[in-house]
């Protein structure tokens, strides 16, 4: 595996369900991040992980939950999620400084 | 409020002319801004960046330019191939990223699309 990738690349999923995205970046990068796409609107920034410590959180409810265990490993576990929950979320890694992200293919997530 | 604005949401142009695409922002503390291709089922893909320093930057058809008075980036892809077709994003930076944590604000994307 090469670059940032990211499981499941789908996800159906009940406002009770828990369910957990997992990505991996293989880049040897020291940043990992949580972006979260929907229709029309920019790429909101979720969470960032700077050498596995949270340094942001843009004010994201806490049904979602991220959890960086080690460098190369960031997961998102979502619990109670709405509707408007659907989205795409995507997983970025970086290597500081270097301006620029390199990103995971994404999870489709849709809430019913 | 959006920080980075991309008010044309999509974009039509024939294969072999020049593609025009862009970007407007608000915060003059952005001093750095790239460019993204996004194919679908796939994640965004870094294309040229450029630094609040210059005013132009060039990679092979790909060519970024900014005007820091009027706030306003754009991309010149020329000539237009097929395989250009994808949403472009714009997104910008400021000089308090701090080292490994790259603070982008995005553009809501402008999908190009290539005519044969």
């Amino acid at each position: 595996e090469t670059g940032v990738t990211q499981t499941p690349r789908h996800l159906v999923m009940g406002m009770t369900n828990k369910k957990s995205l997992k990505c991996e970046q293989h880049l040897g990068h020291n940043a990992m991040y949580w972006y979260k796409q929907s229709a029309k609107k920019p790429l909101e920034l979720m969470f960032v992980y700077s050498l596995e410590e949270r340094v942001e959180n843009n004010s994201v409810p806490s049904r979602f939950s991220p959890e960086c265990p080690n460098s190369s490993h960031l997961f998102l576990h979502l619990h109670t999620l709405q509707p408007e929950d659907s989205a795409l979320y995507l997983c970025a890694s970086s290597q500081g400084g270097s301006g620029s992200l390199f990103f995971g293919p994404g999870t489709r997530l849709t809430v019913l | 409020d959006q920080q980075v604005k991309q008010n044309s949401p999509s974009l039509s142009v024939q294969e072999g002319r020049i593609s025009i695409l862009n970007c407007d922002y608000t915060n003059s503390m952005f001093d750095y801004f790239l460019w993204y291709k996004k194919y679908p089922a796939e994640g965004p893909t870094f294309l040229i960046s450029i630094s609040s320093i210059k005013d132009k930057n060039e990679d092979g058809r790909f060519t970024v330019f900014l005007n820091k008075s009027a706030k306003h980036l754009s991309l010149h892809i020329v000539p237009s191939q097929p395989g250009d077709s994808a949403v472009y994003f714009c997104a910008a930076s400021g000089s308090a990223s701090n080292f490994g944590n790259e603070k982008l604000t995005f553009g809501t994307g402008t999908r190009l699309t290539i005519i044969p």
